[in-house]
């Protein structure tokens, strides 16, 4: 069965640190890998996505990720974290056979703190 | 910005009324979903639609009925709301071309 899960449901760093949001994911097919943010009150936004080739992407907010299929995981990383990221993050796979399909992750929460 | 729009965006209703939430799009994308946002749940999807009158059920679609009766609109209907219906609903195109979802700005439901 397709799932994904993130182990974190809460995570506090420090404004300037460095971060790594965890996603493990469960599927039958070659994943297409997603993460988005939500800030509080707001619809959800695309960071960045993983279909093929380079396993190391880039998003937008200087966010990464890295993809490791002998791990099954698609962790998302950010090397110094400001006050504005402070919001929750999902991660998502789909593609494959159920390919109009995407499973989420129950989201991790980030408090920076000043 | 997707061009999705969700009316309404806030709605208190009564245990056992009918709801319809409706997603708008413009630009015409053939896929459209229903999901619902519940705390330690992430997203769960509801409905969704491949194409007009063309819709499929999704992981937690007991209690919901869906109709697309044309491209720019998908509408959720709840037959007879339930206080376990109380969530955030967010609708979502998957644009063909990136294979990608994005989601309007969501309906907070409240079923007293």
């Amino acid at each position: 069965a397709q799932s994904v899960t993130q182990p974190d449901i809460h995570i506090t760093v420090s404004e300037g640190a460095s971060l790594e949001l965890r996603c493990n994911y469960s599927y039958g097919a070659t994943p297409y890998l997603f993460w988005y943010v939500q800030s509080p009150g707001q619809g959800l936004q695309l960071l960045l996505k993983y279909f093929s080739g380079d396993t190391l992407v880039q998003g937008i907010k200087g966010f990464e990720a890295e993809f490791k299929r002998s791990q099954s995981s698609f962790n998302l990383r950010k090397p110094s974290v400001h006050w504005s990221d402070a919001a929750e993050y999902f991660c998502a796979v789909g593609g494959g056979r159920d390919f109009n399909k995407f499973y989420f992750g129950s989201g991790t929460k980030l408090n920076v703190k000043p | 910005d997707a061009g999705i729009t969700q009316s309404p965006r806030h709605k208190v209703t009564e245990t056992g009324t009918p709801v319809t939430l409706r997603c708008h799009q413009t630009e015409n994308h053939r896929y459209m979903y229903w999901y619902r946002q519940d705390p330690g749940h992430g997203l769960r999807l509801i409905h969704y639609s491949y194409g007009v009158k063309d819709t499929d059920k999704g992981e937690v679609s007991d209690g919901y009925s869906v109709s697309r009766s044309k491209t720019e609109d998908f509408l959720l209907t709840l037959e007879s709301a339930t206080s376990s219906q109380t969530s955030v609903y967010f609708c979502a195109i998957k644009d063909r071309g990136q294979e990608t979802q994005y989601f309007g700005p969501g309906t907070r439901l409240l079923v007293l």
